[in-house]
């Protein structure tokens, strides 16, 4: 099972919207709606944005969106600010071992 | 509010062992699923392993299946990875991250990580 792909940066301005694409197979982001999104900071805890495709969790920011079509998901980030500055994960449910794949990673700059 | 803090990370030699602990507070630990995931140096985030609520069933990735053991404790509080014949590619930080009821597929809180070197 390999990780899925995703764009290795992306980069906008403070208020632009942003897309970050998550890549898989029909086997996994295409098999089930269980995609999820995760942001890190160096040294501190990852933060989940986005579960299931698209649900946020509470506390998290409208900003923050999700959707899926067929085997490739997306994170869009809307009103840019320079605290989203960060690397960014996507994972999905693969339905066997390994069971939880990631992505390979986007970092997202705010220029 | 929900905190996880790793510890028990440090530098080893290939082929040793080394356990890590993972303390948890601020919710109900018995009644949740836990997972570690790893992340080596200037590498993507990789699952390794997921211990069910009451430690009933166990799942790891490929790369550690039967070198590395993750357990609890419900009565600390605490999950536990076991790693044995370590090799330098598992050089990473660990996190341990918390699996919502009937959500095993996510991971809603993480700790901050424990950094396993292993180097000769």
């Amino acid at each position: 099972q390999s990780a899925l792909t995703q764009p290795a940066s992306v980069s906008g301005s403070p208020g632009q919207s942003i897309t970050i694409s998550c890549t898989g197979t029909s086997s996994d982001v295409g098999a089930y709606n269980f995609v999820s999104w995760y942001q890190l900071h160096p040294g501190k805890a990852p933060r989940l944005l986005i579960y299931d495709v698209t649900n946020r969790p509470s506390g998290i920011s409208n900003r923050f969106s999700g959707s899926k079509s067929g085997n490739t998901a997306a994170l869009t980030i809307s009103g840019l600010q320079a605290e989203d500055e960060a690397d960014f994960y996507c994972s999905s449910y693969t339905g066997s071992s390994p069971f939880y794949v990631f992505g390979t990673g986007t970092k997202v700059t705010v220029l | 509010q929900v905190q996880l803090v790793e510890s028990g990370g440090g530098v080893v030699q290939p082929g040793t062992s080394l356990r890590l602990s993972c303390a948890a507070s601020g919710f109900t630990f018995s009644t949740y699923s836990m997972h570690w995931v790893r992340q080596a140096p200037g590498k993507g985030l990789e699952w390794v392993a997921i211990v069910s609520y009451d430690a009933s069933q166990e799942f790891y990735a490929d790369s550690v299946k039967g070198r590395f053991s993750i357990s609890r404790d419900n009565s600390k509080n605490t999950l536990y990875l076991q790693m044995n014949s370590l090799r330098t590619e598992d050089t990473a930080v660990y996190f341990c991250a918390r699996a919502p009821s009937n959500r095993w597929h996510v991971f809603d809180y993480w700790g901050q990580g424990s950094l396993v070197t292993v180097s000769s």
